[in-house]
């Protein structure tokens, strides 16, 4: 069974950077084909994607915000970090790790709960 | 890459079949692209409903069905039920990059 968890801070003030953890288990991201990325949605809007990162440690960024986000991968732990530089009010949204793979041809086929992270001063 | 275009709203009654559009560039759904769909209840994660423009995952019903013509992808949803009443978003991706739409709230009436 695939789950996925994110946590971190849940309030962060403009201008600092955010990290995000996503642990998970049920499956290995040293398997081939095997990705985890980052979604977020603000409130009421739409879907957005940030960042992928695959078992072989290829890394993809969205463009917009490349210069912003880092996402790592601790194989042993289970878990992949991302980080967003420059927080700002308009990055207010709720944040999802998902899990891919090639059977699903990287479809996000299993999301986390996601945790809603607020910037303000 | 900016976003897929999908209709702000679309409706029907129950057991009715409706559609939902995504449409994108050449580069969005040109080549090696795979689309996908989700549906998102209110304060829920998104579901996969359809990998690679029409398969379905394991335990996604056969009323959901996907398919693609040049740059829009649709997805129809067959014998409506109250339970259908999410968001739905398409994803297209390629060359590791995802990108979603701008979402579709499915009202049944």
């Amino acid at each position: 069974q695939i789950t996925l968890k994110e946590s971190g801070p849940t309030l962060v003030k403009p201008t600092q950077t955010l990290t995000l953890t996503c642990t998970f288990s049920g499956f290995s991201l040293s398997t081939t084909g095997v990705t985890v990325g980052w979604i977020r949605q603000p409130p009421g809007k739409a879907l957005e994607w940030l960042a992928l990162i695959y078992w072989d440690g290829d890394k993809r960024y969205s463009p917009s915000l490349e210069s912003r986000l880092t996402i790592t991968k601790d194989t042993s732990k289970n878990q992949v970090v991302l980080t967003m530089t420059n927080m700002d009010p308009v990055d207010t949204a709720t944040y999802y790790c998902a899990h891919s793979d090639s059977i699903v041809d990287y479809a996000q086929d299993y999301w986390g709960q996601g945790t809603l992270v607020t910037v303000s001063s | 890459q900016s976003a897929l275009t999908q209709p702000a709203s679309v409706s029907g009654s129950p057991g009715q079949s409706i559609t939902i559009s995504c449409t994108g560039t050449n580069i969005d759904f040109g080549g090696y692209t795979y689309v996908s769909w989700y549906q998102q209840h209110p304060g829920k994660a998104p579901k996969l409903m359809i990998f690679d423009v029409s398969n379905r995952p394991s335990g996604v019903s056969n009323r959901f069905s996907g398919s693609k013509s040049g740059n829009t992808a649709s997805l129809t949803i067959s014998g409506l039920q109250a339970d259908d009443e999410a968001d739905y978003y398409c994803g297209s991706y390629t060359s590791g990059s995802t990108v979603f739409g701008t979402g579709t709230k499915v009202t049944v009436l």
